[in-house]
């Protein structure tokens, strides 16, 4: 069993609609929960990070966790053809090892 | 404030070869993560170095080794390369070591290692 599970996709929303983002991880000892957006061709950058259970929202973008569950989501209100991209999820361990799953490829349709 | 600065941005050697990668992290940031980037395997931890001492360590063989200077910056070295290290190789640099807590890793652009 991978550390971090993330279905690849592609997941294809039309403009405007909500993107959800799902992650499973293993480690019931990790305290720490990452989404990282990575364009094609670039580097990952930190988009949302959330440690407690809950939600946590940021513009467009709403961070949730469940930690009894094992699994962090990423929803993405009114998205936009420039949020098309790959999206990492990255848990922190309680070994402190940061773990990242494969990505789920979003493609939004105009 | 400049980025996480990686060179060379692509390369290409054959099986058999090594091949060493820079990274300069963000000013004042004194931890350096290397990760490799497969479409398969996706991105897997390599190494921290932080005040140049190596922290953590991931399932890499040690063909992988790296290492940190005095100023931060960071080099990582692959010797006796196989076609399965082909990869993008990226780069972060924190201001605080990794198993300090929350922290936030900057990702460089990346150098793409092509063995051929």
């Amino acid at each position: 069993q991978k550390e971090v599970e993330q279905n690849s996709g592609p997941l294809s929303v039309p403009e405007g609609a909500i993107a959800s983002l799902n992650c499973t991880y293993s480690d019931r000892g990790s305290q720490s929960f990452f989404w990282y957006r990575q364009y094609s061709g670039k580097s990952p950058e930190l988009i949302m990070s959330i440690y407690s259970n809950g939600d946590k929202e940021d513009g467009r973008f709403t961070a949730q966790l469940n930690k009894a569950s094992q699994y962090v989501s990423l929803l993405i209100r009114d998205s936009q053809p420039s949020d098309s991209a790959t999206y990492l999820c990255a848990v922190k361990t309680g070994a402190n090892n940061l773990f990242f799953g494969t990505g789920t490829r979003l493609t939004v349709i105009p | 404030k400049a980025g996480v600065t990686q060179t060379p941005r692509y390369l290409i050697k054959t099986r058999g070869q090594q091949v060493t990668l820079s990274c300069s992290p963000i000013s004042g940031h004194r931890s350096v993560s290397w990760y490799q980037q497969t479409p398969g395997q996706g991105l897997q931890f390599l190494f921290e170095y932080f005040s140049e001492t190596q922290r953590n360590k991931g399932n890499f063989p040690g063909r992988f080794s790296g290492r940190q200077f005095s100023n931060s910056r960071s080099e990582m070295n692959v010797s006796t390369l196989e076609l399965g290290d082909s990869a993008l190789y990226l780069c972060a640099s924190s201001s605080r070591v990794w198993a300090s807590g929350a922290n936030v890793l900057t990702f460089g652009a990346g150098s793409r290692l092509t063995v051929l």
